[in-house]
C-alpha cells in the first residue's frame, strides 16, 4: 500500500489528452511539499519528467504538465504519442515518516 | 553529462550481505545529496535511503532501517549501500540517483541504470 495513490492504469488514443492522478494526505502533498513525476519506459531506468509540481527539466516536451491542489496532484499529457506508453510515478516528501521520500504505486499508460 | 554506474549486485543467500557501489561523473558530486531507490520485479519504485553532501545525515526507509547503511566517498565520487541481513523481499533492481533538494522539494533528477540484487537460497 503506497502512501501516494495512483490509478493502476490509464489509456488514450494518439493525439488525445490523458491525466494521471496522485492522491496523498496532509503530511505530504497537502503540506505543500513538492510533487515530482517520473517516466519509466519499458526496460529502462526512471527519468525525471516534472519537478516542483509543474516544472519541466530541459528536454521534456511541453506536452507534459503537472498541477497540484490540496492533497492531490495530476500529470497531464496532451497530444498523446505512441512513445509515451510507459509507467508513470509521482513522488513527494512525507513529514510523518521521519522525513521519508514516498512514491506512488505507479500508473501504466497504454496508447491505444 | 551526468553518469551514474552501479555495481556490486548479484545473488546472495538470505541472511547474507552485499555492498553496492555507484560511480559518479559529469557533475560536482560533493555538492549533491545522493540516494538509493529500488524496484522489485514487476513492482513499483521504493525509496531506500539518502545521504547529505558531506555525510552529516542519512535517512532510511523503515523496511531497511538497521540493516542497510548508506555512505559516500566524495574524493572518489562514489556512493555505497551496505546491505546486511538480506531477505527475499529485498530482491530488486537498485538504482543510484542524484537527489536535488530545493526548499521542501526533494527529487531525483539523474538515475543510474540499476543493479540487480537477488536474495534466494
Amino acid at each position: 500500500q503506497s502512501v501516494l495513490t495512483q490509478p493502476p492504469s490509464v489509456s488514450g488514443a494518439p493525439g488525445q489528452r490523458v491525466t494521471i492522478s496522485c492522491t496523498g494526505s496532509n503530511s505530504n502533498i497537502g503540506a505543500n511539499y513538492g510533487v515530482h513525476w517520473y517516466q519509466q519506459l519499458p526496460g529502462t531506468a526512471p527519468k525525471l519528467l516534472i519537478y516542483g509540481d509543474n516544472n519541466r527539466p530541459s528536454g521534456v516536451p511541453e506536452r507534459f504538465s503537472g498541477s497540484k491542489s490540496g492533497t492531490s496532484a495530476s500529470l497531464a499529457i496532451t497530444g498523446l504519442q505512441a512513445e509515451d506508453e510507459a509507467d508513470y510515478y509521482c513522488q513527494s516528501y512525507d513529514s510523518s515518516l521521519s522525513g521519508s521520500l514516498v512514491f506512488g504505486g505507479g500508473t501504466k499508460l497504454t496508447v491505444l | 553529462q551526468v553518469q551514474l554506474v552501479e555495481s556490486g549486485g548479484g545473488l546472495v543467500k538470505p541472511g547474507g550481505s552485499l555492498r553496492l557501489s555507484c560511480a559518479a561523473s559529469g557533475f560536482t558530486f560533493s555538492d549533491y545529496y545522493m540516494g538509493w531507490i529500488r524496484q522489485a520485479p514487476g513492482k513499483g519504485l521504493e525509496w531506500v535511503s539518502y545521504i547529505t553532501e558531506s555525510s552529516t545525515y542519512a535517512n532510511y526507509a523503515d523496511s531497511v532501517k538497521g540493516r542497510f547503511t548508506i555512505s559516500r566517498d566524495n574524493a572518489k565520487k562514489s556512493l555505497f549501500l551496505q546491505m546486511n541481513s538480506l531477505r527475499a523481499e529485498d530482491t530488486a533492481v537498485y538504482y543510484c540517483a542524484v537527489l536535488t533538494v530545493s526548499g521542501w522539494s526533494y527529487f531525483f533528477d539523474n538515475w543510474g541504470q540499476g543493479s540487480l540484487v537477488t536474495v534466494a537460497s
